[in-house]
């Protein structure tokens, strides 16, 4: 079973509009993270934003902000505002607690975000 | 900071060439290092896990003896792509974390061609 999924291949959004980047994610841990990465075109993994499953509120860094909703297993990435830079592949990830000592991230299959002038 | 560079970011070599990558944190320690695989518009594959001082653990299905890996300070993991073909052509990403706790910090990846 995939442990991260990403069910939007691509999307499309309106310059300054908001967007909403799926993510639900299946675990057994009770203490995990959840991450979000943008890739531009050149290939660097950016980190956004992160979500620990213990974290009472909603995650937010800037435009960024994560929609968790435990019960559902899902990490929703909203992006306000958009600007022409945020095109990019979006990618949600997670790291798992007390499997082992690596405790590695996990990545989902990504979403590819166009925003439209 | 947690700043990881790699180097170099890009490769175009022949058929059967070794290709060493380089993954360096530049100001904080990694005791553990990731080394991934991208292929075009796919996801980031783990390939292996490097621990400074010990040998890597590798992922079902990579070879070990066709991918090197080797973390010999807190500083620095290497990826040799021993005798390399066109099917190794991809991207490849490291990583690196100061320890379990801490999230891990990305290079800026390397694109492999093999001709």
């Amino acid at each position: 079973a995939q442990k991260i999924t990403q069910t939007q291949p691509g999307m499309f959004v309106q310059e300054k509009e908001a967007v909403t980047l799926d993510c639900t994610y299946d675990t057994s841990d009770q203490s995990y993270g959840l991450f979000w990465y943008k890739q531009p075109s050149s290939g660097e993994m950016i980190f956004l934003i992160y979500q620990g499953s213990y974290d009472e509120q909603n995650a937010t860094e800037g435009r960024y902000s994560l929609n968790f909703q435990k019960a559902r297993k899902s990490a929703n990435l909203v992006i306000s505002a958009s600007q022409l830079g945020d095109s990019a592949m979006y990618f949600c990830a997670m790291r798992e607690g007390l499997k082992g000592s690596a405790r590695q991230l996990t990545f989902g299959s990504g979403t590819q975000l166009t925003v439209l002038p | 900071g947690a700043v990881v560079s790699q180097h170099p970011s890009r490769v175009i070599c022949k058929s059967g060439t070794s290709v060493k990558i380089e993954c360096r944190s530049l100001d904080f320690q990694a005791t553990t290092m990731f080394w991934y695989r991208q292929f075009p518009k796919q996801s980031l594959m783990l390939m292996a896990t490097s621990n400074e001082g010990s040998k890597a653990t590798y992922e079902q299905g990579v070879e070990k003896d066709k991918f090197l890996i080797n973390h010999a300070s807190l500083t620095l993991s290497t990826l040799t792509v021993t005798s390399a073909h066109p099917e190794d052509s991809s991207f490849y990403i490291c990583s690196a974390r100061v320890n379990s706790n801490q999230p891990q910090h990305f290079g800026d990846g390397t694109r492999l061609s093999i001709l």
